[in-house]
């Protein structure tokens, strides 16, 4: 089975900090994704990568970083956090294929920004 | 622009019955959706997915459903569980890399 893990289920921080999330996948795929999923927003694609150190802006990228440095591992950097980007945050991966592949999901990182 | 959306965001159900889940999409250039299952605290779950180029897909008790011609995706759940009170939502993709749109949910419950 596919193994999506986030590094930390529930995080506080405070206005201005600058926040990491992290994300690790043991499938060797090569797309990862990052969302944010807010109550009837559904999710919203932040940014995804399809390669290492390739990096390509999502629906909602402003406030927002990445660094994929190592296949396996695909960081989301908040720069100076700020109370909208309050969220729950999904990982997510992919193979890359001829064909659509779903994506498969870690179990998110609670974010709450004081 | 694109848009994928639900019928009905809460839906209850009685253990045993049969469960259908709706989903309306927009863009008809869409060939590849997933149905995802998400509980509480956890992250989304892989159900079933289906081409376009398909009307029915089956699984273990559940079955998608794709209309191309309104552009309507379905989710059959048979006999329902307790387990299966999550939240359902659908996701669409029109060959753009692998990026997908998602519907906001339909929260399933299931009444023992």
């Amino acid at each position: 089975d596919v193994k999506v893990t986030q590094s930390s289920r529930y995080l506080v921080k405070r206005t201005g900090e600058k926040v990491f999330l992290e994300c690790v996948q043991d499938m060797d795929h090569e797309n990862m994704f990052w969302y944010r999923q807010d109550p009837g927003l559904g999710l919203r694609l932040i940014y995804f990568s399809y390669d290492v150190k390739m990096k390509e802006k999502g629906d909602i990228p402003e406030g927002y970083s990445v660094s994929r440095e190592k296949k396996e591992r695909f960081s989301l950097i908040l720069e100076s956090a700020s109370t909208s980007q309050t969220s729950m945050y999904l990982c997510a991966s992919s193979t890359r294929d001829v064909s659509n592949q779903p994506q498969h999901f870690g179990d998110g990182t609670r974010l709450s920004i004081l | 622009g694109e848009s994928v959306g639900l019928h009905l965001p809460t839906l209850s159900v009685q253990e045993g019955d049969n469960s259908i889940i709706n989903c309306a999409y927009s863009n008809s250039a869409s060939d590849y959706f997933i149905w995802y299952k998400q509980e509480s605290g956890k992250g989304p779950q892989f159900i079933i997915d289906i081409r376009s180029n398909m009307d029915k897909r089956q699984g273990q008790r559940v079955t998608v459903l794709l209309n191309k011609t309104v552009k309507h995706l379905s989710l059959q759940i048979a006999a329902t569980q307790p387990g299966d009170s999550a939240v359902y939502f659908c996701a669409e993709n029109s060959g753009n890399f692998n990026k997908f749109y998602f519907g906001s949910g339909t929260k399933l419950n299931v009444k023992p």
